[in-house]
């Protein structure tokens, strides 16, 4: 089965610079890279995701990197803000098989300091 | 009001009890699932559900069981809790990918469980 990894556990940054989380997974036939956010006391709500035909995608200061080849994808979050404080879990899958094929690395904590 | 509710929202229960976790959704999807999410080790599957007639088990589903009522609701018992079960729990909701969907999940808020 895929095994998805993800780094670092925490992450702690200045308010304005940029933040980088990486995740590595094992299986080729994954075709499909969420990325969900989790706010204290909330579900995680998907922020970006990126499918294996295209290598990577924008959306305002997010953007999500994916190597192929090397089996790894980035999230990067560019001038953080307050807001951007909480934890993020990658995840890899096929798409056509939906959600129950998802497996979710295990979170990282990004923490903006002011 | 939220499109996926969860019942209840924390719960405090003793080792052997029976404990019922509610999980409701407005947003229509047939997809329903139940994760578990303990501190450091993300979010794992325990069972999920695709309708009304159809129950499958995720990575974790020993010492679960779940009921699909309706479309719309999809329950998580533990028919005797054990304290290594104290975790968040998340119920999420996902139309089927293709079509314009991406299979996006839909999570509720967790309910967080204690068993002692």
């Amino acid at each position: 089965g895929e095994n998805v990894e993800q780094h670092p556990s925490t992450l702690s940054v200045q308010e304005g610079d940029s933040a980088v989380i990486k995740c590595t997974y094992s299986d080729s036939a994954s075709n499909y890279f969420p990325w969900y956010k989790q706010e204290l006391g909330k579900g995680p709500q998907l922020i970006i995701d990126i499918r294996s035909n295209v290598g990577e995608k924008k959306d305002q200061r997010i953007a999500v990197t994916l190597n192929k080849t090397a089996k790894h994808f980035s999230l990067h979050i560019t001038e953080t803000q307050p807001e951007d404080s909480a934890v993020y879990f990658c995840a890899a899958g096929a798409f056509e098989g939906g959600a129950d094929g998802l497996t979710f690395g295990k979170g990282t904590h990004l923490i903006i300091q002011p | 009001d939220a499109d996926v509710t969860q019942t209840p929202r924390n719960r405090i229960t003793k080792t052997g009890k029976r404990i019922m976790l509610e999980c409701s959704q407005t947003k229509g999807h047939d997809r329903m699932y139940w994760y578990r999410q303990d501190p450091g080790l993300g979010l794992q599957l325990i069972y999920y559900s695709f309708d009304v007639k159809d129950i499958n088990k995720g990575e974790i589903s020993d010492g679960y069981s779940v009921s699909r009522q309706a479309q719309a609701k999809f329950s998580l018992s533990l028919e005797s809790a054990i304290p290594n079960q104290t975790a968040l729990y998340f119920c999420a909701t996902s139309a089927l990918p293709g079509q314009g969907n991406t299979g996006e999940l839909f999570f509720g808020e967790g309910s967080r469980l204690t068993v002692l």
